[in-house]
């Protein structure tokens, strides 16, 4: 079973700043990486799949990027509404398993 | 507009039965695989269960196998979720998740806003 581990648990930073999260696959997953957004209350809501394909309407100041084991989701420039709990998951044999996630809080 | 509504949640005993229902729209839902992902109370997501557009492929995860059945109904735009013996650990949102026509099936473009679970004496 492929464990995903994102990092950091918590992210601190202010509107305008540059945010990296990262997740990391025990094993290779090759490109098939999504990462989700997730708002309280709301559903998630796809941003990226297949490592570093937006998502349709999605900003462009998301990206993502990696391969294998590792992978990094980037928003350029922070703004207040991106503040939010991101999940990456990967493709396991139709059994997509999640990381625990990371939570993008103002600083 | 493509839309995916759940209904079904509820509180329930532990040990009894809930069936939760996803309606589709706007969208040609038989060509579509569709997921469960759940997300208990101050939790993560976790993947349920996985079919395929024609009910061909039918996935579990571990935690709900031989308790939970996944089914859903083409002509009727409805997706589905049986529920039994149902334990204290399977209270959580559950959403309905749409898998787009890519190759390989994993990742999710169109979710539900989901149905509440409490599984409570």
């Amino acid at each position: 079973e492929i464990v995903l581990t994102q990092s950091p648990a918590t992210l601190s930073l202010s509107p305008g700043e540059r945010a990296t999260l990262s997740c990391r696959a025990s094993q290779s997953v090759s490109s098939y990486l999504a990462w989700y957004q997730q708002k309280p209350g709301q559903a998630p809501r796809l941003l990226i799949y297949d490592a570093s394909n937006r998502a349709t309407g999605i900003p462009a100041r998301f990206s993502g990027s990696g391969s294998g084991t590792d992978f990094t989701l980037t928003i350029s420039s922070l703004e207040p509404e991106d503040f939010a709990v991101y999940y990456c998951q990967q493709r396991s044999n139709w059994r997509g398993s999640f990381g625990q996630g990371t939570k993008l809080e103002i600083k | 507009e493509v839309q995916l509504v759940e209904s079904g949640g509820g509180l329930v005993k532990p040990g009894g039965s809930l069936r939760l229902s996803c309606a589709a729209s706007g969208f040609t839902f038989s060509s579509y695989s569709m997921n469960w992902v759940r997300q208990a109370p101050g939790k993560g997501l976790e993947w349920v269960s996985s079919i395929s557009s024609s009910s061909s492929y039918i996935y579990y995860a571990d935690s709900v196998k031989g308790r939970f059945t996944i089914s859903r109904d083409n002509a009727k735009n409805s997706l589905y979720l049986q529920m039994n013996s149902l334990r204290a650990e399977d209270t959580a949102v559950y959403y309905c998740a749409r898998l787009p026509n890519h190759t390989p099936v994993y990742y999710m473009d169109v979710w539900g806003k989901g149905t509440t679970v409490t599984v409570s004496s």
